[in-house]
C-alpha cells in the first residue's frame, strides 16, 4: 500500500514553545490531507482537512490560530502546534489520499508539553 | 455517512478465526463499509471494504449481510500481531476524498 511518513515521531517540548509535525505521502500525490488528534485509550477525533494550494477546513472547536496548517504542495502538509500547553500533549496523526483509492495513514506523533 | 455498533473488545486463541462484527442498521445503498485496524501507538491501517458483495484479500475476508445492514470480518488465522483496535466505518463513496469518522472500536486481543 501507499507510504505516509510522519516527522517528529515523538517530540517533548516546554510550555509556550510552536512545535512542527510534518506529513509526507512518499509515493503518491494528494489532493487532500487529514489531521487527526487522539487521547489515550479513546479514538481518533479529526481536527481539520487540509487541501492542496488552499485553506484547511477545521472541525467545530478546533482553534485555527492555534493548530495551524499549510498543505504547501501535494506530497507535504505540516501541522504546528502554537504556544502548546499541557493539555496539547495527544498523538498526531495524518492520513492522505486521493480519488478512488483508500486513504492511508502515517505512524503518528506523540507530542509531549512539558 | 451511517452509524457503526461494534463490540467494545474481544478475545482470540492464536491460529484460530478471528469473527467481528458490524451494525450498520443505517446504511444506505450507496454507502461502502471500510474496515481499519490500529495497533498500539501506531497510525490506523487499512485492511478491507465493500459495498454488497463479499471480498477478499491477502489479510481478511469481509462477510456483508444481504441486507447490508451488518458484516463480519474475519481474520482467518489470528496471530499474536493481529492484536489492536478494529475499526469498522460507513463511508458514502468510495476513494479517499473525505474524512472517516472513527467510533470506539472493537479491541481484539489474541491469546497465546
Amino acid at each position: 500500500g501507499a507510504v505516509v511518513s510522519q516527522h517528529p515521531s515523538r517530540v517533548i517540548c516546554k510550555s509556550g514553545t510552536s512545535v512542527k509535525i510534518e506529513c509526507r505521502s512518499l509515493d503518491f500525490q494528494a489532493t487532500t490531507m487529514f489531521w487527526y488528534r487522539q487521547f489515550p485509550k479513546k479514538s481518533l477525533m479529526l481536527m481539520a482537512t487540509s487541501n492542496e494550494g488552499s485553506k484547511a477546513t477545521y472541525e467545530q472547536g478546533v482553534e485555527k490560530d492555534k493548530f495551524l496548517i499549510n498543505h504547501a504542495s501535494l506530497t507535504l502538509s505540516t501541522l504546528t502546534v502554537t504556544s502548546a500547553h499541557p493539555e496539547d500533549s495527544s498523538f498526531y496523526i495524518c492520513s492522505a489520499g486521493r480519488a478512488g483509492a483508500e486513504q492511508y495513514f502515517g505512524p503518528g506523533t506523540r507530542l509531549t508539553v512539558t | 455517512d451511517a452509524k457503526t455498533t461494534q463490540p467494545p473488545s474481544m478475545d482470540c486463541a492464536e491460529g484460530r478465526a478471528a469473527n467481528l462484527p458490524c451494525n450498520h442498521s443505517t446504511i444506505s445503498g450507496n454507502e461502502y463499509v471500510y474496515w481499519y485496524r490500529q495497533i498500539h501507538s501506531q497510525g490506523p491501517q487499512y485492511i478491507i471494504h465493500g459495498l454488497k458483495n463479499n471480498e477478499t484479500n491477502e489479510m481478511a475476508s469481509l462477510i456483508i449481510t444481504e441486507d447490508r445492514k451488518s458484516s463480519t470480518l474475519i481474520l482467518p488465522h489470528a496471530t499474536l500481531r493481529d492484536t489492536a483496535v478494529y475499526y469498522c466505518i460507513v463511508l458514502g463513496s468510495a476513494g479517499s476524498a473525505r474524512q472517516l469518522t472513527f467510533g470506539s472500536g472493537t479491541q481484539l486481543t489474541v491469546l497465546p
